[in-house]
């Protein structure tokens, strides 16, 4: 049971460059979300999928576009990279039980360097 | 709009000893969800501990428990017994039920000297 594996650790982009952030679960979880976090700012939420099929907008999803490929799989991609986007990009997982335990299992993290 | 704030950027402590971390959140709800999350420099977040706003009981887990006060939104973590491995950096944070949106402070950085 490997949890959330985010895919690649580490990547240094140049601007204007594109590219796919990996994300999967396999503890059968529905809900996924991708988080940034910058110095002094906390997490804040990208984009989410609720479920299977949906996503929504976060905090702060300009520049950013998600696909829910399956209930294991939630991928984020950077179209144009901006050094904006120089972040450390976190996917997490939830499950919908009946007890609403609404825990986030967190990824390792995804350091990005946009130049 | 709910707001977490820490203001405590930075703290320490000595091992051993106990330390509390403050957070208070904003928002008109009255059930929700509130975390604590340790970041240790490995980076992976890890879920201390939770709380929910309907419970008066405060949470406990092992050496960590919270000081939940509803009516000033107010929720620290008290670490007792500090150990070397909770060096981190701890984040609060606030979800309303059915929303999936976890709303984080800014985080405060424990260092916890032998």
């Amino acid at each position: 049971n490997a949890g959330v594996t985010q895919t690649p650790k580490f990547q240094v982009l140049k601007t204007g460059q594109s590219m796919t952030l990996q994300c999967a679960q396999d503890m059968n979880h529905n809900s996924m979300y991708w988080y940034r976090q910058d110095p002094g700012m906390g997490l804040r939420l990208i984009y989410y999928s609720a479920s299977e099929g949906t996503t929504d907008k976060g905090e702060v999803p300009n520049g950013y576009n998600v696909s829910r490929l399956n209930k294991r799989e939630f991928s984020l991609r950077l179209e144009s990279a901006a050094p904006s986007q120089t972040s450390v990009y976190f996917c997490a997982s939830s499950p919908r039980d009946r007890d609403y335990t609404y825990e986030q299992y967190f990824g390792p993290g995804t350091r990005l360097t946009v130049t | 709009a709910q707001t977490v704030t820490q203001s405590q950027p930075e703290m320490s402590v000595q091992e051993a000893e106990t330390v509390t971390l403050s957070c208070t959140y904003d928002t008109s709800e009255s059930n929700y969800y509130l975390f604590w999350y340790k970041q240790p420099p490995s980076r992976q977040m890890i879920l201390v501990i939770r709380q929910e706003a309907y419970k008066q009981q405060n949470a406990t887990e092992n050496r960590f428990s919270v000081n939940f006060q509803k009516a000033a939104k107010s929720f620290s973590l008290k670490i007792s017994d500090s150990q070397l491995g909770d060096t981190a950096m701890y984040f609060c944070a606030f979800m309303k039920p059915l929303s999936l949106r976890l709303i984080f402070g800014t985080g405060t950085r424990l260092q916890v000297f032998p």
